[in-house]
């Protein structure tokens, strides 16, 4: 299958700094990627849209200044967490959809754990 | 949203024995249902996507039932073994939007 890369895997950082997530499709092209986060014991939850070429999609109650997100090329998507906060510690997990035969599937990277101290 | 619910939260099975647990979701305005395997440090593993209501699939010791009337798919796991352990996921796209909307899982871990 294919394989979608996520770096860090893990980071912890201090209140009022930003960190850049970054997600690659590493054999095939993603014109759309996907980013979700999950809390403990919850669910992944869609946070927003990365289009390329074009802004991203933000679901209801994600802040889009929080969160920016940008589409740089066919294979790379960054979320970037702007003056973090405690709250904002999570598991932030990255997707890409690839066309099959009967219809599509989404690969995932391995998800970034994020502390904010 | 929609709202996709998956039990039990946590199984444990003795290696050999068999096993099923359950993901519901809104039947309306349904396109299709993904199961994916989570291992810890790893990225979710995609095995199955089903479209049809009836649907049944198979990947060697697991398989997976689609009730689209319903709203309900099975995951089976035969005979058990410790690396069948990990989170099972399953989510709901519901307009072919590749949003996926996902339960929180069932979490199994398979005793030798």
């Amino acid at each position: 299958g294919a394989v979608v890369s996520q770096h860090p895997s893990r980071v912890i950082c201090k209140s009022g700094t930003s960190v850049k997530i970054e997600c690659r499709s590493l054999d095939f092209q993603a014109t759309t990627m996907f980013w979700y986060r999950q809390f403990p014991k919850q669910s992944l939850m869609l946070m927003a849209t990365s289009n390329e070429g074009s802004k991203a999609t933000y679901e209801q109650g994600v802040e889009k200044d929080k969160f920016l997100i940008n589409h740089a090329s066919l294979t790379l998507s960054t979320l970037t967490v702007t003056s973090a906060h405690p709250e904002d510690s999570s598991f932030y997990i990255c997707s890409a959809p690839s066309r099959g035969e009967e219809t599509y599937e989404q690969y995932f990277g391995p998800g970034t754990r994020l502390t904010v101290t | 949203i929609l709202n996709v619910e998956q039990s039990p939260q946590s199984l444990h099975v003795q290696e050999g024995d068999s096993t099923n647990f359950t993901c519901s979701f809104p039947s309306s305005n349904f396109y299709a249902l993904h199961w994916y395997r989570w291992e810890t440090a790893k990225s979710p593993e995609a095995l199955f996507v089903m479209t049809l209501n009836g649907d049944e699939k198979k990947k060697g010791r697991i398989s997976a039932t689609l009730n689209t009337k319903e709203g309900y798919s099975y995951l089976y796991i035969k005979g058990s073994q410790p690396e069948d352990s990990a989170t099972y996921l399953c989510a709901s796209d519901s307009l072919n939007d590749y949003k996926l909307s996902f339960g929180a899982g069932t979490t199994v871990t398979v005793r030798a």
